[in-house]
């Protein structure tokens, strides 16, 4: 099984719509984040949680929000979608107590805003 | 603001060859990280770097950081078709070990 799962993994919506993509892990890591991907753009950080009652911003969290429900669960929400919105959004993950830090990505989620 | 800059952004290489594809960015770290993406896919965790003068080597792949430089380079050698994918180089800053992504490099190994 995979150690980070996202779902939906695809999605299509119409503007206004409010949108919540799920990320669950089972890795034990205390760190989340959500990321997404634009052609040409990289991955930008949209928000990122360090345990259950830290939630901060990245680059880019407007009209976004986001709900760490457990350790394990990490939510996104998009309040009212917006076509610019389209893009594909990752989960990742990482541990505090390995020095490297390293993050490990979700499969992704596939949104598109009509 | 950092910057992290990756070039070139397409590469197109015979197999057999060697190449190089650069990272720099614009403020002291000293970690970095190379990602590889399918068309697709999810990202894939290829090297980590710590610390000035890291060197790390799976493969064909070898990665290097000169945090003096602020310039990382991933190198490939003897191509082979699997190679071809998206690499991402990423930066982390700060206490909180964000990460700021270059914009990729797409990487076609042609025969």
């Amino acid at each position: 099984d995979a150690d980070v799962t996202q779902t939906p993994r695809n999605r299509i919506t119409k503007t206004g719509k409010r949108i919540m993509l799920e990320c669950s892990q089972t890795k034990g890591h205390d760190r989340m984040y959500w990321y997404r991907q634009d052609p040409g753009l990289g991955l930008r950080l949209i928000y990122y949680s360090f345990d259950v009652k830290d939630i901060n911003k990245g680059e880019i969290s407007d009209g976004y929000s986001v709900s760490r429900q457990a350790q394990a669960k990490f939510s996104l929400s998009l309040e009212s979608a917006i076509p610019n919105q389209t893009a594909l959004y990752f989960c990742a993950t990482s541990d505090l107590s390995q020095g490297a830090n390293e993050q490990f990505f979700g499969p992704g989620t596939r949104l598109t805003v009509l | 603001e950092l910057k992290v800059e990756q070039n070139p952004l397409f590469l197109s290489m015979q197999e057999g060859k060697n190449y190089t594809i650069y990272c720099n960015y614009s403020t002291t770290s000293d970690r970095l990280y190379w990602y590889r993406q399918d068309p697709g896919k999810s990202l894939e965790s290829l090297f980590v770097l710590l610390s000035n003068g890291a060197v790390k080597q799976e493969g064909r792949l070898m990665a290097s950081l000169d945090t003096k430089a602020r310039l990382s380079t991933l190198h490939i050698t003897a191509a082979v078709h699997d190679l071809s994918a998206t690499y991402f180089c990423a930066v982390a800053t700060g206490t909180a070990s964000k990460l700021t992504f270059g914009t990729g490099t797409r990487l076609q190994v042609t025969l």
